[in-house]
């Protein structure tokens, strides 16, 4: 699976738009971008995919560029709820299973 | 659904004995996964399974390490003898084989040995 690249950290003012960037310049075309993320004592959470069109759901927006190496998630309105590390996980679908593996992820910030 | 649920929620030994962790995954889900997490390491993936077969156990750290699906609603995984070094917080997570399907996560079982 292709390796991801994501700022250490990000802060963001409430109710402000939170934009995660996510660097995945080896991935293949039958890779897809997932967001996960961790509120501080959980399990992780999914939030969204995507392959190659821009998608939106209750809870967020994915980007991803046109060459698909790179994408941003944007949170429209953070709340305090969102702080929490975001992962961004690039992961082929051929195998049938969906094996996950985590980096580093983003540590998002939202304060009042 | 309940979710995936796992026991203990905590869970302190001392250095030697033997833990098991535990860990019921969501209904009709045919695929497990049992994570790692340290401030060191991050979250590491130790084991998978599917359909009740270890599918890639290549995270496992070492022999005092197993892990076992005896049927589609449980799976252990177990450390004996435990190590200090084995503190961290353990989490299961299940999903649909196939496809597209979001992984859902226990609450996760905080390890600490003493």
């Amino acid at each position: 699976d292709a390796k991801t690249t994501q700022p250490t950290s990000m802060d963001c003012a409430e109710g402000r738009a939170a934009n995660l960037p996510c660097n995945h310049s080896t991935i293949s075309g039958n890779e897809y971008v997932y967001w996960y993320r961790q509120i501080h004592s959980q399990g992780p959470q999914y939030i969204i995919h995507g392959l190659k069109n821009n998608e939106t759901n209750e809870m967020a927006s994915l980007i991803i560029t046109e060459d698909r190496k790179s994408s941003t998630l944007i949170l429209p309105h953070a709340t305090l709820r969102d702080t929490a590390v975001y992962y961004c996980i690039v992961r082929s679908m051929n195998t049938g299973f969906q094996k996950l593996v985590f980096g580093t992820g983003t540590r998002l910030l939202v304060s009042p | 659904d309940a979710g995936v649920i796992q026991s203990p929620r905590h869970e302190v030994t001392e250095m030697g004995q033997e833990v098991t962790l535990r860990c019921k995954p969501i209904s009709g889900h045919n695929s497990l996964f049992w994570y790692r997490q340290t401030m060191m390491r991050g979250l590491e993936l130790l084991i998978y399974f599917n359909n009740n077969v270890p599918i890639d156990d290549s995270g496992m750290p070492e022999d005092r390490f197993s892990a076992k699906m005896p049927n589609a609603s449980f799976s252990t995984l177990k450390i004996q003898p435990s190590e200090p070094r084995d503190s961290a917080v353990y989490f299961c997570a299940s999903t649909k084989t196939g496809g597209f399907t979001e992984a859902f996560f226990g609450q996760g079982t905080r390890l600490t040995v003493v």
